[in-house]
């Protein structure tokens, strides 16, 4: 699976966009890009996954460049309860048979009032 | 509700206490882990199991075994609990066919 890159923390204040960035510029064809989040000590909540085009879900958007050698993860308006480590894993997709996800260290968002 | 449910959410034990940790899902999963999650490491697999009567180890397995001997209920038992072993634990399940992992929301364990 490919290595990701994340800036190790960030800020955002209530209400604005979060703009969260991952590099992952040895990704290959096959791999996916999954985003997951963790909000103090719980357990990881999935929010959005893609292959090449841009995908919204009610949670996030995720915008993959056209290289794939790098995305976004969009918070539209974000709130307090979004402050978490944000984790970015690209892995190949689910029918290869092993189903491990691999963290690495995440971007923690703090969201201020 | 889908979830995914651990007990105990906290335990403090002593060294060499065989202990077991359960994890059950609501949602048929056939896919079911464990891991671990320790300060500066993030999460590390410690087992998996793909099915009934299917596991295998992750990348961190010595000192646990698992059993998976209903679907929805996969037990991580620490027969010789040590120090190292001081750590949070999360259980997560998967269905065939998905990508979203489920997490359960974290047994925190000190051995003393």
């Amino acid at each position: 699976d490919a290595k990701t890159t994340q800036p190790p923390s960030m800020d955002c204040a209530e209400g604005r966009a979060a703009n969260l960035p991952c590099n992952h510029s040895t990704i290959s064809g096959n791999e996916y890009v999954y985003w997951y989040r963790q909000i103090h000590s719980q357990g990881p909540q999935y929010i959005i996954h893609g292959l090449k085009n841009n995908e919204t879900n009610e949670m996030a958007s995720l915008i993959i460049t056209e290289d794939r050698k790098s995305s976004t993860l969009i918070l539209p308006h974000a709130t307090l309860r979004d402050t978490a480590v944000y984790y970015c894993i690209v892995r190949s997709p689910m029918n290869t048979g092993f189903q491990k996800l691999v963290f690495g260290t995440g971007t923690r968002l703090l969201v201020s009032p | 509700e889908a979830q995914v449910t651990q007990n105990p959410r906290y335990l403090i034990t002593v060294t060499g206490k065989k202990l077991t940790v359960t994890c059950s899902q609501n949602m048929n999963h056939e896919y079911m882990s464990w891991y671990r999650q320790d300060p500066g490491l993030g999460l590390r697999q410690i087992y998996y199991s793909m099915n009934v009567e299917v596991t295998d180890k992750g990348d961190v397995p010595e000192g646990y075994k698992v059993s998976r001997k209903e679907k929805r209920n996969f037990p991580l038992i620490l027969e010789s609990p040590s120090p190292n072993q001081t750590s949070l634990y999360f259980c997560a399940s998967k269905g065939t066919g998905r990508e979203t992992q489920y997490f359960g929301p974290g047994t925190r364990l000190l051995v003393l």
